[in-house]
């Protein structure tokens, strides 16, 4: 079974705090992507990458960064928390290339800002 | 750009009844289509797919055809069950391998 795990389910952290999520796949996959997850919102992405150092914005990029230092993990970063950053961030990988495309999803990381 | 427009929620059915979820998409391309479902307090997982035009995708039930004249893949059930309540999300693969989600239906099936 295709595994991807977040490092934490519930997160609390302070305003102003620097907080990395971390997200590890075991399948090998080129495509990792990071999305957040609002009520009423869907999902929008917030960043994408599809190589090791590669990465490319998606929808919502303000005040977030990534890192891929290594294929199987990609690390969301908040430079400075606010509140309006609290949500549900979902990590999710791909194999670009078929016959499954499909992505696959960690149980998803529930951040609280206060 | 490549959307996805998918039918808003809630939607309340009671159980046995019959299910329709609308997905139009615009897309470059012939993208791969999938609906994914969200089970309270967890992530995605992928409900069924279909990679070409009238391909149909099938899973516990549901059925989903890829209709490329009508850019549309609605997700139908012959009779819900108060299991299937859930969150769906309609997703058309994008010509950058990006996956666009559309913005989820909420079901919930009344016993």
């Amino acid at each position: 079974d295709v595994k991807v795990t977040q490092s934490s389910r519930y997160l609390v952290k302070r305003t102003g705090e620097k907080v990395f999520l971390e997200c590890v796949q075991d399948m090998d996959h080129e495509n990792m992507f990071w999305y957040r997850q609002d009520p009423g919102l869907g999902l929008r992405l917030i960043y994408f990458s599809y190589d090791v150092k590669m990465k490319e914005k998606g929808d919502i990029p303000e005040g977030y960064s990534v890192s891929r230092e290594k294929k199987e993990r990609f690390s969301l970063i908040l430079e400075s928390a606010s509140t309006n950053q609290t949500s549900m961030y979902l990590c999710a990988s791909s194999n670009p290339r078929g016959p499954d495309t499909e992505a696959f999803f960690g149980q998803g990381t529930r951040l609280t800002v206060v | 750009g490549d959307s996805v427009t998918q039918m808003e929620g809630p939607v309340t059915l009671s159980e046995e009844a019959f299910l329709t979820i609308n997905c139009t998409y615009t897309a470059t391309g012939y993208p791969s289509l999938f609906w994914y479902v969200q089970y309270p307090g967890e992530g995605l997982q992928l409900l069924l797919k279909a990679t070409k035009a009238d391909d149909k995708g099938s899973n516990k039930g549901f059925e989903a055809t890829y209709r490329k004249e009508t850019t549309s893949f609605h997700l139908e059930k012959g009779s819900v069950q108060v299991s299937d309540s859930a969150v769906y999300f309609c997703a058309p693969g994008s010509s950058a391998s990006k996956i666009i989600f559309g913005s989820g239906t909420r079901l919930s099936i009344r016993p």
